[in-house]
């Protein structure tokens, strides 16, 4: 079976300080992608970064980066020099067959001034 | 393009009236999908369409909801009666295809729907 999980709910983080949010996941698959997505107030969901399981590089998208541990099949976010518009709730999504996806539950970001 | 248009983007209705949800995906997507997002079950998966066909509905609640894809520019799902527990946000979403690489989801800007 194939799941995401996000281990932390709520997380709060001064601004421009860094915040890391968790997430693990089980697949049998060797070959795979790992999303975050990002969701506002606004309530859309807005890709933040991809990261394919073959590359050992870990992706970087401007001030996110995420520590991706195939082995233990870990996939964290790094969010540096927060700021007040990272506020969030931030999704964990594993492809699947058919190109859909598992999500994690959510990491609601507060991002404090 | 201007992305993945959903409408209405709020729909406030009685119970056991119909609700028509529309979805336009992004322009040369072959996927489209359906999911509902509440605070008790978080974001859920309804239904998945492929070059128009539904290929996985396993996660429509009910027969009350039904969803189709005449074309590939345009989707609906319908909820027939609505109840107060299919209140929600109802998210489209598209992607394009990639075999055998999965792709990014593109998401609408969701509806919220509320059934009193």
């Amino acid at each position: 079976a194939q799941t995401v999980t996000q281990s932390q709910p709520e997380m709060s983080v001064q601004e421009a300080e860094t915040v890391t949010l968790s997430c693990t996941y089980d697949t049998s698959e060797n070959n795979y992608y790992l999303f975050w997505y990002k969701q506002p107030p606004s309530r859309q969901m807005i890709l933040v970064i991809r990261q394919e399981a073959y590359k050992q590089q870990n992706a970087t998208e401007n001030r996110f980066s995420v520590n991706f541990q195939k082995a233990a099949k870990s996939f964290s976010l790094k969010i540096s020099d927060s700021q007040l518009g990272d506020t969030a709730m931030y999704f964990c999504a594993l492809p699947r067959s058919g190109n859909q996806f598992y999500f994690g539950t959510g990491t609601s970001l507060t991002v404090i001034p | 393009d201007a992305g993945v248009i959903q409408s209405p983007r709020h729909e406030v209705t009685e119970m056991g009236q119909e609700v028509t949800l529309r979805c336009k995906p992004i322009s040369g997507h072959d996927y489209l999908f359906w999911y509902r997002q509440t605070m008790m079950r978080g974001l859920e998966l309804l239904i998945y369409f492929n070059n128009n066909v539904p290929i996985d509905d396993s996660g429509m609640p009910e027969d009350r909801f039904s969803a189709k894809m005449p074309n590939a520019s345009f989707s609906t799902l319908k909820i027939q009666p609505s109840e107060p527990r299919d209140s929600a946000v109802y998210f489209c979403a598209s992607s394009p295809l990639r075999t055998p690489e999965p792709d990014t989801q593109y998401f609408g800007p969701g509806t919220r729907l509320t059934v009193l």
